[in-house]
């Protein structure tokens, strides 16, 4: 079946401007992630949803940082203001949101901040 | 606070060889441990997995123990192929599944 989907894949913007990266989880997954991957460096944890709700947003760098899941599916991360530091690979991912369910990433989205 | 340290690479090795990427971790109380794969062009995907002390995962010819005394969880695999070739991460939770620590990964490439 389809796994989850990022887009777009790659997204360059320049500093200052506003961007929106979307996140299709796996149908009937209830617990999506985002999470931020640096080069050279392994992801590091953004934000979790249960259903609608953000039940920890600990990651979120600082408040130019957003994220919503409206209607328990689809997620979208914002990001106001961009600056050349959040150029990084920004990672979706979903599970079931059980006790030790896995959790399935996306390819990602690349953001270059110019 | 939680962190993983695993081998930098990158690792190159030809086919049929032993393979071993080591990890060590930093946690409070017990974690879980894992190690991610990232194919070429692919997303991350669990390879294998340990939830306690002396637990083993796993998966595909790949095997790690939950060493507890020494706070490791190296990767293993005793013959790679080509298509072994990958980034792995180590990672571990700290009770809360969501929430992983990785490591910066090791790029392993496996020549003919």
């Amino acid at each position: 079946g389809a796994g989850v989907s990022q887009t777009p894949s790659n997204k360059v913007t320049e500093k200052g401007k506003y961007v929106e990266l979307r996140c299709d989880p796996i149908s009937g997954h209830t617990a999506l992630y985002w999470y931020r991957q640096s080069l050279g460096q392994g992801p590091e944890f953004l934000i979790y949803f249960q259903g609608t709700g953000a039940a920890d947003d600990s990651g979120l760098p600082n408040d130019r940082f957003f994220a919503v899941r409206p209607e328990g599916s689809v997620s979208t991360l914002k990001i106001q203001r961009t600056e050349r530091g959040d150029s990084a690979v920004y990672l979706c991912a979903s599970s079931l949101g059980t006790d030790n369910s896995p959790l399935h990433f996306g390819n990602g989205t690349r953001l270059t901040v110019t | 606070g939680n962190s993983v340290t695993q081998m930098e690479g990158p690792v190159t090795l030809s086919e049929e060889a032993f393979l071993t990427i080591n990890c060590t971790y930093t946690a409070t109380g017990y974690p879980s441990l894992f190690w991610y794969v990232q194919y070429p062009g692919e997303g991350l995907q669990l390879l294998l997995k340990a939830t306690k002390a002396d637990d083993k995962g796993s998966n595909k010819g790949f095997e790690a123990t939950y060493r507890k005394e020494t706070t490791s969880f190296h990767l293993e695999k005793g013959s790679v192929q080509v298509s072994d070739s990958a980034v792995y991460f180590c990672a571990l939770n700290g009770g809360s599944n969501y929430k992983l620590t990785f490591g910066k990964g090791t790029l392993l490439t496996v020549n003919p």
